[in-house]
């Protein structure tokens, strides 16, 4: 089975401060990597999905980015954060034969 | 655009009573469609799933139904216990990038 590992849990940053939130994959190769975003109360927004090692495929323009230097790992980061970055970030993955995504526990994340 | 959203933001139920959390979606495209359960500060979990060429789709407690005609879809859960407490999201999906468009949820608070 698919188990996918994110850290922090929880991180407090300043405004304009930089961001790195990794997100690694145990138990497939290979897989479809999400990153969503949730504000309080609400759906996930989709931010990133990657299919592979260094293809990155942007939902929304914002101030975040995302890399996938291998095949299991997926990063999202950001060069200055601002207070509209907030949320509770979501790291999922998927077998690429199957359409079930698994999510990791999330970084619930404050800027001050 | 597409979207899917939820008819209720909030649903008590008694304990041992059955539970319906309605979706209705806008877009026509999505093939197939997923539950997922999300307990407070944690990933969303997932329940269920149907294919847009089903009606019905049954697991453990669970049946999903997909009305086509009227873009809607539900998730009846049987006898519910506390332990189902939680925010419901449906989520509408396409197979070729395996994107999800999720809802806003639904809060579904179990009585004992």
């Amino acid at each position: 089975s698919q188990t996918i590992h994110q850290w922090p849990a929880t991180l407090v940053q300043p405004v304009g401060s930089p961001l790195s939130l990794e997100c690694t994959v145990e138990g497939t190769s290979n897989p479809n990597l999400y990153w969503y975003r949730q504000a309080a109360g609400r759906g996930l927004q989709l931010l990133f999905y990657s299919v592979g090692i260094g293809q990155i495929s942007s939902e929304v323009p914002q101030n975040l980015s995302a890399s996938r230097p291998q095949d299991r790992q997926f990063i999202l980061s950001s060069k200055k954060l601002l207070l509209s970055d907030s949320g509770f970030y979501l790291c999922a993955g998927a077998y690429t034969s199957d359409t079930k995504q698994f999510f990791g526990p999330g970084t619930r994340l404050t800027v001050l | 655009g597409e979207s899917v959203g939820l008819h209720l933001p909030t649903l008590s139920v008694q304990e041992g009573d059955n539970s319906i959390i309605n979706c209705a979606y806008s877009n026509s495209a999505s093939d197939y469609f997923i539950w997922y359960k999300q307990e407070s500060g944690k990933g969303p979990q997932f329940i269920i799933d149907i294919r847009s060429n089903m009606d019905k789709r049954q697991g453990q407690r669970v049946t999903v139904l997909l009305n086509k005609t009227v873009k809607h879809l539900s998730l009846q859960i049987a006898a519910t216990q506390p332990g189902d407490s939680a925010v419901y999201f449906c989520a509408g999906g396409t197979y070729n990038t395996g994107k999800l468009i999720f809802g806003q949820g639904t809060t579904l608070q179990v009585k004992p």
